[in-house]
């Protein structure tokens, strides 16, 4: 069955330096989400790519993260300087198609980061 | 604006007890509404879902209505296990893509 793949499971860093995630979606799907998730919270919508293309990136903190899908297939995002309070699981989610009715998300494993 | 609301937990009941959890929610045009549950350390998988008024999603003894009059989509188990034990995730899908998901609620199940 296919599955959406992220990397690393598990992130420890310190306060300022840079950490990165990386997202494989399942093939064919054109929409990817990343979703950021304190515990105890449901997840919260950071960025959501159409293709290769950003369709909505609001509750993104532009000024610390970025999120990259240059080819329309895998993604990443990145954290330059991580901050106590980015501690949190990330989860990458892919959906087949934009607008549907009933496209449910499929969610990777997540990518839990722990910033010293 | 789009949003769910769901009842705070945590819930917890005993081995075959009768489980629900309330979700309801407010969104623009016709949504689709989903349920999804997350196991400890793991990401969040589908349980059920319903795209239209009146239309019962269900799985694995789990069952949902959606009520357009009521803006509903509450979670019932007729007899919970202690494998339920997770949190679950109401979330409703507009017709823009875009998901917006509850805060969760979290169900143990004691033998």
């Amino acid at each position: 069955e296919a599955e959406v793949a992220q990397s690393p499971r598990y992130k420890i860093t310190e306060k300022s330096q840079a950490v990165a995630f990386w997202c494989d979606p399942i093939s064919g799907h054109a929409t990817l989400y990343w979703y950021r998730q304190i515990l105890g919270q449901g997840p919260e919508l950071l960025v959501q790519f159409q293709d290769e293309s950003v369709v909505d990136d609001s509750q993104l903190p532009k000024d610390r993260f970025s999120a990259e899908r240059l080819k329309g297939v895998d993604s990443t995002l990145k954290i330059q300087p991580a901050e106590l309070g980015d501690s949190a699981m990330y989860l990458c989610a892919s959906s087949f198609s934009g607008g549907a009715a009933g496209n449910e998300q499929f969610f990777g494993p997540g990518t839990r980061l722990t910033v010293l | 604006g789009n949003s769910v609301t769901q009842m705070e937990g945590p819930v917890t009941l005993s081995e075959e007890a009768f489980l629900t959890i309330n979700c309801t929610y407010t969104a623009t045009g016709y949504p689709s509404l989903f349920w999804y549950v997350q196991y400890p350390g793991e990401g969040l998988q589908l349980l059920l879902k319903a795209t239209k008024a009146d239309d019962k999603g269900s799985n694995k003894g789990f069952e949902a209505t959606y009520r357009k009059e009521t803006t509903s989509f509450h979670l019932e188990k007729g007899s919970v296990q202690v494998s339920d034990s997770a949190v679950y995730f109401c979330a409703l899908l507009n017709t823009g893509n875009q998901f917006y998901f509850g805060t969760g609620t979290s169900l143990t199940v004691i033998p």
